[in-house]
């Protein structure tokens, strides 16, 4: 079964902290994606970031990061002096090739306050 | 490019209506997903479209229905409205080049807020 757990239900911090949203998944494939998406209180949801399971590498983009570690299926996002911009619920998702499913986590909602 | 657009934005139904939530993307993206949030939860899939006129169920379709006529649109009706499809409805779009719509990026409409009561 194919499944998408972040823990964290809520978390609050102190504008300019850092922060890390976990996400662990469970799937079967050898071959999947994982995502991450935001979003704010406006409601829409914001594409963040797309990494397939071949590619283990931790990415950076400005003050967000990605650590991928394929050895306790986990897929965190960091996000470094964190800015009450930031507040928001951001989703991980799981990316089947062979169901062509995505398969998305309840979320972490995340409030900076200043 | 407007993306992907939904209307309306918000309604409110009785029990026991019917509605369309309409669903349309400008960017030529062969797939088309409708999802549903309820409060507190990740999104659910009700119906994906691999194309025009090829629909397949998701994980909650039932008291639902859709079709793909076009590339562009992609209806979901609702038939019978009950109080436990109040939720909000995202229609969602993505380029796939045949290994399903779990390997490519998904971009998300606004959301339609439905309250059924």
């Amino acid at each position: 079964a194919q499944k998408v757990t972040q823990a964290q239900t809520e978390i609050s911090v102190v504008e300019k902290e850092d922060v890390t949203l976990d996400c662990v998944y469970e799937t079967r494939d050898t071959t999947y994606y994982l995502f991450w998406y935001k979003q704010p209180p406006s409601g829409e949801l914001v594409f963040l970031i797309r990494r397939n399971s071949f590619d283990e590498q931790n990415e950076i983009s400005g003050r967000y990061s990605w650590n991928f570690q394929k050895s306790t299926s986990s897929f965190n996002f960091t996000i470094t002096a964190s800015q009450v911009v930031d507040s928001a619920v951001y989703f991980c998702a799981l990316g089947s090739s062979n169901t062509g499913k995505l398969i998305f986590g309840q979320g972490t909602t995340l409030q900076v306050k200043p | 490019n407007a993306g992907v657009t939904q209307t309306p934005k918000f309604r409110i139904l009785k029990i026991g209506q019917s509605m369309t939530l309409q669903c349309a993307q400008d960017m030529n993206h062969n797939y088309m997903y409708w999802y549903r949030q309820d409060p507190g939860m990740g999104l659910k899939l009700i119906y994906y479209s691999v194309g025009a006129g090829i629909t397949d169920k998701g994980e909650v379709p039932n008291g639902y229905n859709v079709s793909r006529s076009t590339t562009e649109d992609f209806p979901l009706r609702l038939e019978l409205a009950a109080p436990s499809q109040t939720s909000v409805y995202f229609c969602a779009s993505s380029y796939s080049r045949g290994a399903g719509g779990g390997t490519d990026t998904q971009y998300f409409g606004p959301g339609t807020r439905l309250t059924v009561l």
